[in-house]
């Protein structure tokens, strides 16, 4: 399996656009997260997905930023209007179970730079 | 709540000197789980170690090994003989299972371990 995979990994974007990164879990990885690196704040758990369906948003920062998951194969975070404070390192993980009980996966990652 | 502490943010020692990274945490349930990630330069993260709160045994993975202490909270990481490989910046992280949150990992801020030849 070649693993996580997210695209595009560097995005450079102005202010007010709109912004979507795409993930694909490891085949047959029932948990989906998305978390965000900052030099400020560290890693952050965004919003996970278990089978698809959204579990806990609250990591979410604002109204500005949604997720989706149509299918098992494939997730998206979307950020409109883009902020120059949404640029950061944004991170997918896939794993079999709940991180607790197993080995979470990372994407390398999409570096935003939002001017 | 819970919170990890990594309170060395830069550790830089010579080649082949051991060096022991360390992590601190903060929780209130009795069932947790402590974690060690990697992250090369490259920026991919890499997972090193998994143990539940109820498995104290210390372990030894090659050149590496944990020391996971209840009584202090902490859940130390020793690299033996480090080499400039191991030059990465290293996250401890928590997560609770049954918290009414996420069930995601929350992370420390990371040390970044520089081997220098």
């Amino acid at each position: 399996d070649a693993g996580v995979i997210q695209s595009p990994r560097h995005e450079v974007t102005e202010m007010g656009q709109e912004v979507t990164l795409r993930c694909k879990p490891i085949s047959g990885h029932d948990y989906l997260f998305w978390y965000r690196q900052t030099m400020m704040r560290g890693l952050e758990l965004l919003i996970y997905f278990n089978n698809n369906v959204p579990i806990d948003d609250s990591g979410m920062p604002e109204d500005r930023f949604s997720a989706k998951m149509p299918n098992a194969s494939f997730s998206t975070l979307k950020i409109q209007p883009s902020e120059p404070r949404d640029s950061a390192v944004y991170f997918c993980a896939s794993s079999l179970g709940p991180p607790s009980n197993t080995e979470a996966f990372f994407g390398q990652g999409t570096r935003l730079t939002v001017v | 709540a819970q919170k990890v502490t990594q309170a060395q943010t830069e550790i830089s020692v010579v080649e082949k000197e051991d060096v022991t990274l360390d992590c601190v945490y903060e929780t209130r349930d009795t069932t947790y789980y402590l974690f060690w990630y990697k992250q090369p330069p490259s920026g991919e993260l890499v997972f090193l170690i998994r143990r539940n709160s109820f498995d104290e045994q210390n372990e030894i993975s090659g050149r590496y090994s944990w020391n996971f202490q209840k009584s202090t909270s902490s859940f130390n990481f020793t690299i033996t003989a480090s080499q400039v490989v191991d030059s990465a910046v290293y996250f401890c992280a928590l997560s609770e299972p049954w918290e009414g949150g996420a069930d995601g990992l929350t992370f420390g801020k990371g040390t970044h371990l520089i081997i220098q030849p």
